[in-house]
């Protein structure tokens, strides 16, 4: 079965820092995507950044980007310039690229990231 | 409009109580999910609906009850719940069950049972 590490329960960042957030997953399988939700203290969980696996290319969406170590099967979250904005819970998750009751997010524990002023 | 809505945001039952939980997408999702999320514990998969149709029931308790009656509405029914079922309960929607399908939350029912 596949697992989801995030080893950090919480980490902090002074405002317009960089902040990289850790997570490894294991699993059997060559086909498969991961994913960083945030979810802000008001709860709503938010997709963040996605990686497909057979993609070499670290994904990247403005301040948020990954890097993607498919062969030690690491997956961590980079902020840059990181704003309060940015202060939430973060969650990694796994999802088989093999569809069906095998395609459901498999998701890490959390990381809690504080942003300081 | 949030694309996800959850009601009750706060519920406090007991034991013996009969109590639902309601979800609804605006987003033309295909499919829908209920997870627990407990303190310190990954999130857990609870129940997917596809099409209305249920698709997986990951060991759950029957004291969870689902009901699907259409694609744009999910609930949860309970019933003699226990102190450990305590926890927040997120919805959530997608296109169908697509693996590279994004998943949609709702904010979430924070459920206390005494």
């Amino acid at each position: 079965a596949q697992t989801v590490t995030q080893s950090q329960p919480e980490m902090s960042v002074q405002e317009a820092e960089t902040v990289t957030l850790s997570c490894t997953y294991d699993t059997s399988e060559s086909d498969y995507y991961l994913f960083w939700y945030k979810q802000p203290p008001s709860r709503q969980m938010i997709l963040v950044i996605r990686q497909e696996a057979y993609k070499q290319q670290n994904a990247t969406e403005n301040r948020f980007s990954v890097n993607f170590q498919k062969a030690a099967k690491s997956f961590s979250l980079k902020i840059s310039d990181s704003q309060l904005g940015d202060a939430a819970m973060y969650f990694c998750a796994y999802r088989s690229g093999y569809g069906g009751s095998q395609g459901n997010l498999i998701f890490g524990k959390g990381t809690k990231l504080s942003v300081k002023p | 409009e949030t694309g996800v809505t959850q009601t009750p945001r706060h519920l406090v039952m007991g034991m013996t109580n009969k109590k639902s939980l309601k979800c609804e997408q605006h987003l033309g999702h295909n499919a829908m999910y209920w997870y627990k999320q407990s303190a310190k514990k990954p999130l857990e998969l609870m129940f997917v609906y596809n099409f209305k149709e249920q698709t997986e029931n990951n060991s759950v308790p029957s004291r969870f009850s689902p009901e699907c009656p259409n694609s744009s509405h999910l609930f949860l029914h309970l019933h003699t719940l226990q102190p450990e079922d305590s926890a927040l309960y997120l919805c959530a929607s997608s296109l169908g069950e697509r693996v590279t399908g994004e998943l949609f939350f709702g904010e979430g029912s924070r459920l206390t049972v005494l």
